[in-house]
């Protein structure tokens, strides 16, 4: 079936570096690709998203980039500060209008420890 | 502000019981979803529903179905609940997409999880 990976599982940033999280998607009809950010005990948020007609967004010091040819995109945090410290999932979702074919699928998470 | 709630933050259940869990959002959204989030697994879609009375399986509905009686509310209902259902379950809603799609490319919003353990 479809499905989404993510990379890494864990990740250790110092403080003031920057983080980049992989994913990698099979489903070449996905088309909306969000990336959410849980903090421990809480609810997951969404931080930042990119639709397929754009290669890459951008949101302070967030950013995501896509590349549909080689079907991955990534999430890239500069100057981390310790708040950013939790667990980020990426998704990847589609839908088909023939079949009516909904799907949206999420990765596995990526614990992001940010060091002082 | 968006606000979604669950009826209960922790369940303890026996195996073979009916479990009812309940969402409510406050914001008037035509789409529900109901995921459940598993340790190295990520968040899974249960079922999710684009408008009252209208489920749609997700990717593991098996043990589960779902109601939409209104708008406002989606429930999740585990007829017989087994020890492999132990999970924590989060609901999310989302308003109407103008794609038309029936999974809405919009920001899903949250509910706080009810963390579900079956005995």
């Amino acid at each position: 079936g479809e499905n989404v990976e993510q990379h890494p599982s864990t990740l250790s940033v110092q403080e003031g570096d920057s983080a980049v999280i992989k994913c990698t998607y099979s489903d070449s009809a996905s088309n909306y690709f969000p990336w959410y950010k849980q903090e421990l005990g809480k609810r997951p948020q969404l931080i930042i998203d990119i639709r397929s007609n754009v290669g890459e967004k951008k949101d302070q010091r967030i950013a995501v980039t896509l590349n549909k040819t080689a079907k991955h995109f990534s999430l890239h945090i500069t100057e981390t500060q310790p708040e950013d410290s939790a667990v980020y999932f990426c998704a990847a979702s589609s839908f088909n209008w023939v079949n009516r074919d909904d799907k949206i699928i999420f990765g596995k998470g990526t614990r992001l420890h940010i060091l002082p | 502000d968006v606000k979604v709630t669950q009826s209960s933050r922790y369940l303890v259940k026996r195996t073979g019981e009916k479990v009812f869990l309940e969402c409510v959002q406050d914001m008037d959204h035509e789409n529900m979803f109901w995921y459940r989030q598993d340790p190295g697994l990520g968040l899974r879609l249960i079922y999710f529903s684009y408008d009252v009375k209208m489920k749609e399986k997700g990717d593991i509905p098996e043990g589960y179905s779902v109601s939409r009686e209104k708008k406002e509310r989606f429930s999740l209902i585990l007829e017989s609940a087994s020890t492999n259902q132990t999970s924590m379950y989060l609901c999310a809603s989302s308003p109407e997409s103008s794609g038309g799609a029936k999974i809405p490319q919009e920001t899903q919003y949250f509910g706080p999880g009810t963390r579900l353990l079956v005995l």
